[in-house]
């Protein structure tokens, strides 16, 4: 069956450490996304890439960086700079070309300990 | 930034009675595009309207947009103790290859057996 994978489910990290969250999709999708959701703010845009090898900032890019250089997969790295990472994380994919939605991956809850 | 508002926040309904949710945005979009989330996991993608649509129907969902009052509501009918979950819209200005979803902040539905 496609789908979208992300994992780990469950992610520790120490002050000051860089985690990477995986993302990886067999839907034959050109677009990815990254979302992070807060209790009570909805889901706000990380990043998103629409192509290989190219990807653009979101709303919330700061202390966050991700690559793109196969069609399948996503990763996203959350860097020390980023102050307040402790959320889940949705990665997301599309089809191209016209008005589709978006399917979503059952999320990473990453906490800062 | 959120360009989806969901109201009301919540919203607790005896099993068949129809639940009600409505949404407004601010900007200008190609698409709206509902989405429900069960506790601790993933969005699933319900419904897609576009801009030039005025209702769409899906089994017991029904979504109506008027883009001149920047509104959608979503209806569910005759509803069941398994549609307990979050519910968000989520506006997209752009078509193909520049799509980016922005997310409302949800609404949370409780559906007593």
């Amino acid at each position: 069956d496609g789908g979208i994978t992300q994992s780990p489910k469950y992610l520790f990290r120490k002050e000051g450490q860089n985690v990477t969250l995986s993302c990886e999709q067999n839907l034959n999708h050109d677009a990815m996304y990254w979302y992070r959701q807060d209790p009570g703010q909805g889901l706000r845009l990380i990043y998103y890439s629409q192509i290989v090898n190219d990807f653009q900032k979101g709303d919330i890019a700061e202390g966050y960086s991700v690559s793109r250089e196969k069609k399948e997969s996503f990763p996203l790295t959350v860097t020390s700079a980023q102050k307040n990472p402790t959320a889940f994380y949705l990665c997301a994919s599309k089809r191209q070309g016209g008005n589709y939605g978006y399917t979503f991956g059952s999320g990473t809850r990453l906490t800062v300990v | 930034s959120q360009q989806g508002e969901e109201d009301p926040q919540a919203l607790s309904i005896q099993e068949g009675e129809n639940a009600t949710m409505n949404c407004s945005y601010k900007t200008s979009i190609n698409n709206l595009q509902w989405y429900r989330q069960n506790s601790g996991r993933g969005l699933v993608h319900l419904i897609l309207i576009r801009s030039n649509e005025r209702e769409k129907h899906s089994g017991r969902l029904r979504v109506t947009l008027d883009t001149s009052k920047k509104s959608s509501s979503l209806l569910i009918t005759a509803s069941r103790a398994a549609d307990t979950a979050s519910y968000f819209c989520a506006t997209d200005p752009y078509t193909g290859a520049n799509s980016k979803l922005t997310f409302g902040k949800g609404i949370t539905l409780s559906v007593r057996p």
